[in-house]
């Protein structure tokens, strides 16, 4: 079975650095093509691709957000790490991690979301 | 960034209807296009990869087509458990994009 599970703070003051973390079982991020990555949606709006991670270390993320975001990923823990930086409240969204088989292909197994609101 | 407009926005329609939506994006991107569903508080579905391969497990109602720049998801014979809402996605080139979504509700 393939699961994936975030984990992490659910509320930050702005300015403060979240870091979230996947926590995946029932596939190895070693596996040739095999990418994890992160999407997050704000309460009522659409979805928003953050970050991406593949088997051979390429990181892909969004222009938008890049100088504010690392992904880094523990194999030997099945483990993907995104920190964000200097949060603010439009950040406020549920994160979600997600397993990309393919540079062609969708995400096709998610984790169940985690909320993080940003407020003071 | 490549631009994803889903058309239309909402729709209303009943149980057994026949409901197809439509995606464009602002350039090409071959086939590399996905349709997800979501339902209120859950994570995304993938239902369709590579403009019209049917993930493992989807019901055979759904079909997805297109190329280049216009696809459509199609879904036949609408069940009660399929009013949610409907996301295109391209994986042609970075940054990924998502469309803004499609919500299906019941008529």
């Amino acid at each position: 079975q393939i699961t994936l599970e975030e984990s992490g703070p659910t509320l930050l003051k702005p300015t403060q650095t979240l870091a979230l973390t996947c926590t995946f079982s029932g596939f190895s991020l070693t596996t040739s093509g095999m990418g994890v990555g992160w999407i997050r949606q704000p309460p009522g709006r659409a979805l928003e691709w953050i970050a991406l991670v593949y088997w051979d270390e390429d990181k892909r993320y969004s222009p938008s957000l890049k100088s504010r975001l690392t992904i880094t990923k523990d194999t030997s823990k099945n483990q993907v790490v995104l920190t964000m930086t200097n949060m603010d409240p439009v950040d406020t969204a549920t994160y979600y991690c997600a397993r990309k088989l393919d540079r062609g292909g969708g995400f096709d197994i998610w984790g169940q979301g985690t909320l993080v609101t940003v407020s003071s | 960034d490549i631009q994803l407009t889903q058309s239309p926005s909402f729709l209303s329609a009943s149980v057994g209807d026949r409901v197809t939506i439509t995606c464009r994006a602002s350039q090409g991107i071959n086939s590399y296009l996905a349709w997800y569903q979501q339902k209120p508080g859950k994570a995304p579905k993938l239902l369709i990869y590579s403009a019209s391969t049917l993930q493992s497990g989807v019901p055979s109602r759904f079909s997805g087509s297109g190329s280049g720049a216009e696809f459509t998801l199609t879904i036949n014979s609408l069940q009660p458990e399929d009013f949610a809402t409907y996301y295109c996605q391209q994986v042609d080139s970075y940054p990924i994009t998502f469309g803004q979504g499609t919500r299906l509700e019941i008529k």
